[in-house]
């Protein structure tokens, strides 16, 4: 089993949907996590940081987690075009930096 | 404006050659990373440093290494080239342990023949 998982995709909704990425990890000790977004050909840049149980909004992204279950999703409400690209769940350990990267879901917003 | 850079974009070298990627950031944080990401892995982390003179294996360290001389630059180093060091390498920086964000450079394309 990968210390994290996602579903590789491709995920396609049409503008203006929401779309939901899902990502569950092994490790219980993970502190800290985090939802990446990588264009084709780019380096991944920070869309969202959650650390405790609940949602976190921030404009259109909604991270939420359960350490319960394991569990950690996005969601992006009102999908563009440009939200088009591969998401990265990131998980980090105990308050080190051995941080742990799923593969990614490859999104695709149609118009 | 504060960034992070690496050097070369791309290259290409032979098996068995030794090949060093740069890595630079102006941030003047304390942490630095480097990772290689390959299809169907995402990323994974090869060395990590908290500091100058600082250095750690991460996940993939078998092969490489680096070295901290300032706070500015982590060099990659690979010893010896091998076809399965072929990939996209990443490197990036971070001001705190565990919680902070960590910042990415926009990778280097090595392609060992």
């Amino acid at each position: 089993q990968k210390e994290v998982e996602q579903n590789s995709g491709p995920l396609s909704v049409p503008e203006g949907a929401i779309a939901s990425l899902n990502c569950t990890y092994s490790d219980r000790g993970s502190q800290s996590f985090f939802w990446y977004r990588q264009y084709s050909g780019k380096s991944p840049e920070l869309i969202m940081s959650i650390y405790s149980n609940g949602d976190k909004e921030d404009g259109r992204f909604t991270a939420q987690l359960n350490k319960a279950s394991q569990y950690v999703s996005l969601l992006i409400r009102d999908s563009q075009p440009s939200d088009s690209a591969t998401y990265l769940c990131a998980v980090n350990r105990d308050n080190n930096n051995d941080m742990r990267f799923g593969a990614g879901t490859r999104l695709t917003v149609k118009p | 404006d504060a960034e992070i850079t690496q050097s070369p974009r791309h290259k290409i070298t032979e098996t068995g050659r030794q090949v060093t990627l740069a890595c630079h950031q102006t941030w003047n944080h304390n942490n630095m990373f480097w990772y290689r990401q390959d299809l169907g892995h995402g990323l994974r982390l090869i060395h990590y440093s908290y500091g100058v003179q600082d250095t750690n294996k991460g996940e993939v360290s078998d092969g490489y290494s680096v070295s901290r001389s300032n706070t500015e630059d982590l060099p990659l180093t690979l010893e010896s080239a091998a076809s399965s060091q072929t990939s996209v390498y990443f490197c990036a920086s971070s001001d705190h342990r565990g919680t902070d964000t960590q910042y990415f450079g926009p990778g280097t394309r090595l392609t060992v023949l």
